[in-house]
């Protein structure tokens, strides 16, 4: 029952490096989602996918770019990492809603990644 | 635009107590309401959700009735164990999130 995965679970950057957070899920479900959460706020949602080869842009996307090459993987990737990204990443699925509705979220255990 | 409200953590109660974590809203339309919790080291998980005004979610001996009228979606629970120490948040239409309420149960 692995549900959804992600990788690394915790990684330090510098200013400037790039890096992908890996996202992979067992469900077979079509949408996937990344969000982010900084201290004392809510989820933000950065990125979402309707399907393979399909994406598009959530409330905060800037600084963040996507893939959805096979229905399984949904990595997200960090070009120029700011200090501002510092927050913890979370990758979610579902297989109902047209975007983030009423359909069942199951999320990852989360990466925290900080840029020094 | 829309937002949620959530009470501020933690909150910290006695095994058995009654609990309440507030959870106000503002929105356009008929949203859905949601509440997910976060047990330490794990992902958030769907605890209820109500579609539509006056529904009442229940799981797991949780409650939460959506109040039109008041725009509430308070999360109860009439008596709380240690196991249900965790991270609570709120949703509308789970695109606006609230910051989320730490729940501490002592025995």
């Amino acid at each position: 029952n692995a549900g959804v995965t992600q990788t690394p679970k915790f990684r330090i950057l510098k200013i400037g490096q790039s890096m992908t957070l890996q996202c992979a899920q067992d469900m077979n479900h079509n949408y996937m989602y990344w969000y982010r959460q900084d201290p004392g706020m809510g989820l933000k949602l950065i990125y979402y996918s309707v399907g393979a080869g399909i994406t598009d842009k959530g409330e905060v996307p800037n600084g963040y770019n996507v893939s959805r090459s096979t229905t399984e993987d949904f990595p997200l990737r960090l070009e120029l990492a700011a200090p501002s990204q510092t927050s913890v990443y979370f990758c979610a699925s579902s297989d109902l809603g047209d975007r983030v509705n009423t359909g069942e979220l199951f999320f990852g255990e989360g990466s925290r990644l900080t840029v020094l | 635009g829309n937002s949620v409200t959530q009470m501020e953590g933690p909150v910290t109660l006695s095994e058995e107590a009654f609990l309440t974590i507030n959870c106000t809203y503002t929105a356009t339309g008929y949203p859905s309401l949601f509440w997910y919790v976060q047990y330490p080291g794990e992902g958030l998980q769907l605890l209820l959700k109500a579609t539509k005004a006056d529904d009442k979610g229940s799981n797991k001996g949780f409650e939460a009735t959506y109040r039109k009228e008041t725009t509430s979606f308070h999360l109860e629970k009439g008596s709380v164990q240690v196991s249900d120490s965790a991270v609570y948040f709120c949703a509308l239409s789970q695109e606006i999130w609230g910051a989320g309420t730490k729940l501490i149960i002592k025995p």
